[in-house]
């Protein structure tokens, strides 16, 4: 199993682009979420999914959509590009039942 | 709401010396306790987790967590760090929320190991 991957590892965006962040897990779990990592703040919930069709807002959603057509695929798309979304961006996945999250390696991004 | 603090943004410590990273949380339900370990440059790993039963709860690379619940911590320690140690741990807990467990994280501690 490759267990969660993330793609692209670095992205310089400038201010006004969009793009998407890919996520994506081989473990048929149910639940996926992005977090944001800044320093001194830890790790800060986007969005979260409980499953195909199903997302939800985490703690600090503004400038960011997800959407979650299969179990296994759940992207993260930024609109409008801010410097302030500058950040390393984890995506994480777990099983029903289970409380343990895998974290995938992470995305880079930085917004000029 | 919930809350977690990780009392140190950094600790440095001597190779083979004795570390602590402290850990505190508020919560008014009960909760599941995580360690996460980052090493330079990668993603998160789980090092260890209470659910529930024993209080002491061991890692296989030497890390013990104890949950106290009168006090409301759940603080990190090794008898002996090693360089590999160094990298930053993240204390979380987990709450029940409309069916998905929310992972609250801490700010952070980065535990530097000297030679």
């Amino acid at each position: 199993n490759a267990g969660v991957t993330q793609t692209p590892k670095f992205q310089v965006l400038k201010t006004g682009q969009s793009m998407t962040l890919q996520c994506a897990q081989d473990m048929n779990h149910e639940y996926m979420s992005w977090y944001r990592q800044d320093p001194g703040m830890g790790l800060r919930l986007i969005h979260y999914s409980v499953g195909a069709g199903i997302t939800d807002q985490g703690e600090v959603p503004n400038g960011y959509n997800v959407s979650r057509s299969t179990t296994e695929d759940f992207p993260l798309r930024l609109l409008s590009a801010a410097p302030s979304q500058t950040s390393v961006y984890f995506c994480a996945s777990k099983g029903q039942g289970y409380n343990e999250q895998f974290f995938g390696p992470g995305t880079r991004l930085t917004v000029l | 709401a919930q809350s977690v603090t990780q009392l140190d943004s950094q600790v440095p410590v001597f190779e083979e010396a004795p570390v602590e990273l402290r850990c505190n949380y508020s919560s008014s339900v009960s909760v599941y306790l995580f360690w996460y370990v980052q090493y330079p440059n990668q993603g998160l790993q789980l090092l260890l987790k209470y659910l529930s039963g024993s209080t002491l709860v061991e890692s296989i690379n030497g890390f013990e967590a104890e949950f106290n619940k009168s006090q409301t911590s759940f603080h990190l320690r090794k008898p002996s760090v090693h360089i590999s140690d160094t990298a930053e741990y993240f204390c979380a807990v987990s709450v029940p929320s409309g069916g998905y467990n929310k992972l609250i994280f801490g700010a952070g501690t980065r535990l530097a190991v000297h030679p």
